[in-house]
């Protein structure tokens, strides 16, 4: 079965700097996403940035970058230029193509320090 | 315009009633989700529907709980005989529809809490 992994549970980062979130994954696919989801107390997830597991060009969206290597099946993303805002859970997720459920790991609770 | 909607908010019950917890979807999207999330874990899935049909309900713990979507817009999830365990934020997703990549939102969640 597959699974993510994220092993740290609690981070922290000084507003405007860079931050990097882990992330671990296993699956025996070849074929699948990737996604870090934020949650803050709202308890509404949204998504930050995705990766198709075909692309070798890592994904970026305004501040937030990842690298992706599919050999170590890690998935790590970066938050650059941190802002208050930015504080919350983060969450990975899995999703294989042909699946439709996002598997998630236990998520990362990321403060941001002023 | 509207994103997904959950009903109610937060739910207090009584070990052994039975509850139902609403999912309105954003308009169009067929595929539909439901997931739990425990404290301090992130959230784990337990159906999917595509249209009226649950394509997918091997996440559902066990046979207290049920999940319809009679039209396939507005789904509901059932729980009977509620159990202290079943204390959880129940999240709705929907999306376009389910195959390839197709993002999906969700909604604020129903807090359920079991005494």
């Amino acid at each position: 079965a597959q699974t993510v992994t994220q092993s740290q549970p609690e981070m922290s980062v000084q507003e405007a700097e860079t931050v990097t979130l882990s992330c671990t994954y296993d699956t025996s696919e070849s074929d699948y996403y990737l996604f870090w989801y934020k949650q803050p107390p709202s308890r509404q997830m949204i998504l930050v940035i995705r990766q198709e597991a075909y692309k070798q060009q890592n994904a970026t969206e305004n501040r937030f970058s990842v690298n992706f290597q599919k050999a170590a099946k890690s998935f790590s993303l970066k938050i650059s230029d941190s802002q208050l805002g930015d504080a919350a859970m983060y969450f990975c997720a899995y999703k294989e193509r042909s699946q439709g459920n996002l598997i998630f790991g236990k998520g990362t609770k990321l403060s941001v320090k002023p | 315009g509207a994103g997904v909607s959950q009903t109610p908010s937060n739910k207090v019950t009584e070990k052994g009633k039975y509850v139902e917890l609403r999912c309105d979807p954003i308009s169009g999207h067929t595929a539909l989700y439901w997931y739990r999330q425990s404290l301090g874990q992130g959230p784990e899935f337990l159906i999917y529907f595509q249209g009226t049909g649950a394509a997918d309900d091997s996440g559902l713990p066990n046979d207290r709980f049920f999940a319809v979507r009679p039209e396939g817009s507005v789904s509901t999830l059932k729980i009977q005989r509620t159990e202290r365990g079943d204390s959880a934020v129940y999240l709705c997703a929907s999306s376009r529809t389910s195959g390839t990549y197709n993002e999906q939102f969700f909604g604020p969640g129903t807090r359920l809490t079991v005494l």
